[in-house]
């Protein structure tokens, strides 16, 4: 079975520039989540899809951030402008609806 | 205010010998308890878990114990292998959030040969 799939691995860009980040989750997970992971820290959620309903978007910042799952299967997340302090690991998960998340490889942001 | 914390930074293990790695939490709601490890530049992968009903499961060289009157659980990994060494993390969940996990900040493993 195929995992989360995610991409870019890396991506290096000046602030007040944007980006996109791009998911593909487990077949048949209808759960998926966006996060960021900051280093020594644990990951932050920032928005849960229920196939393509947003769940939870609490802690988006939704002046620069904003998150899609067109169909309820793969999903987007941009940022624009970046800033600085975007630098973080973003991460993909999915689930079956059940308790336990499944993780893609994770988008490495680097904001200059 | 952190719900889950996991209070050593980093733990090193001689390789044979057994790794125990500990989580505190504070929020008595919590029911279900995940492991995560996470290697450099990869995603953290699911290790194992354990709902509140249980004080213990076991999978394979990973057990994780629950006391839920000390609102602690622990991961063991018996033997320690070269492996194993990554960092790990403490996750917790209720039915009240969807399940959705609070995290701890991690517990960096090194297994010396």
């Amino acid at each position: 079975e195929a995992g989360v799939a995610q991409s870019p691995r890396y991506k290096i860009i000046e602030k007040r520039q944007s980006v996109a980040f791009w998911c593909n989750p487990i077949s048949g997970h209808a759960t998926l989540y966006w996060y960021q992971q900051i280093l020594g820290q644990g990951p932050k959620l920032l928005i849960q899809f229920q196939n393509n309903g947003v769940v939870d978007d609490s802690q988006l910042p939704k002046d620069r951030f904003s998150a899609e799952r067109l169909k309820g299967v793969d999903s987007t997340l941009k940022i624009q402008p970046a800033k600085l302090e975007d630098s973080a690991v973003y991460l993909c998960a999915s689930s079956l609806g059940s308790k336990t998340q499944y993780f893609g490889p994770g988008t490495r942001l680097l904001v200059l | 205010d952190q719900q889950v914390k996991q209070n050593s930074p980093s733990l090193s293990v001689q390789e044979g010998r057994i790794s125990i790695l500990n989580c505190d939490y504070t929020n008595s709601m919590f029911d279900y308890f995940l492991w995560y490890k996470k290697y450099p530049a990869e995603g953290p992968t699911f290790l194992i878990s354990i709902s509140s009903i249980k004080d213990k499961n076991e999978d394979g060289r990973f057990t994780v114990f629950l006391n839920k009157s000390a609102k602690h659980l622990s991961l063991h990994i018996v033997p320690s292998q070269p492996g194993d060494s990554a960092v790990y993390f403490c996750a917790a969940s209720d039915a009240d959030s969807n399940y959705q996990l609070i995290w701890g900040a991690g517990t960096k493993l090194i297994i010396k040969p």
